[in-house]
């Protein structure tokens, strides 16, 4: 059964610093990992999408890199801003079916 | 373009009352759908999908059930019930393409049981 580790559980970090985020999974039969975006009280806002046969997605200030050897994937959000606090959620697509972490809660303090 | 519409935002209900909640797709044709738990400092837990009217599997066995009346209509249900079942209730719908597949959430319905 896939494992979906996110680490930090909760990160804060000031105004202008580039913001780390980590999800590790135990099987790399994967279709593809999708990243979201989870405000308080909301939804979910996909952020990026990589599928199974790419390395890495960007848009705008946000990158996300897949490593399936080791089972691990990062989403790089550079200079950081009060409005990317939220929590950060990786899932992993096997044929339809999203295996979520946990999240990462992220406060950015101005 | 798509949306995906939940309601009710929210809801309280005592233990041993009915649920029904609903949500609706526009926009697209034929979406897989899925019904989602999002438990107070958890994470989210897939609890039905379908892939067509009538065409509904469960993920995990609880007090709760669903229905596919039409093609973009899903509800989520309960005869009964219980403490446990509270939560944040999220629906999605996904499409999959030639070399990717997304899915996209509604805003929520946040359940108390009381």
């Amino acid at each position: 059964k896939q494992e979906v580790t996110q680490i930090p559980a909760a990160l804060s970090v000031p105004e202008g610093e580039n913001l780390v985020l980590n999800c590790s999974f135990t099987d790399s039969a994967i279709y593809n990992l999708q990243w979201f975006r989870q405000d308080p009280g909301k939804g979910l806002t996909s952020l990026l999408l990589i599928q199974s046969s790419q390395r890495e997605q960007t848009s705008g200030r946000l990158n996300a890199s897949l490593d399936k050897s080791s089972g691990r994937s990062t989403l790089y959000i550079a200079a950081s801003q009060p409005g990317d606090s939220a929590t950060y959620l990786c899932a992993l697509d096997s044929w339809g079916k999203l295996q979520f972490g946990a999240g990462t809660q992220v406060v950015v303090t101005p | 373009s798509q949306t995906i519409h939940q309601w009710p935002a929210t809801l309280v209900q005592p233990v041993g009352s009915p649920l029904s909640l609903e949500c609706t797709v526009e926009g697209t044709s034929n979406p897989n759908l899925y019904w989602y738990r999002q438990a107070a400092g958890r994470g989210l837990q897939l609890l039905f999908y379908s892939i067509g009217i009538d065409q509904i599997s469960s993920e995990v066995p609880q007090n709760l059930s669903a229905s596919r009346p039409q093609d973009r209509q899903f509800i989520l249900s309960s005869k009964k019930l219980l403490l446990s079942d509270s939560g944040f209730y999220l629906c999605a719908w996904g499409v999959r393409g030639l070399t990717s597949y997304e899915q996209y959430f509604g805003p929520g319905t946040r359940l108390t049981v009381t």
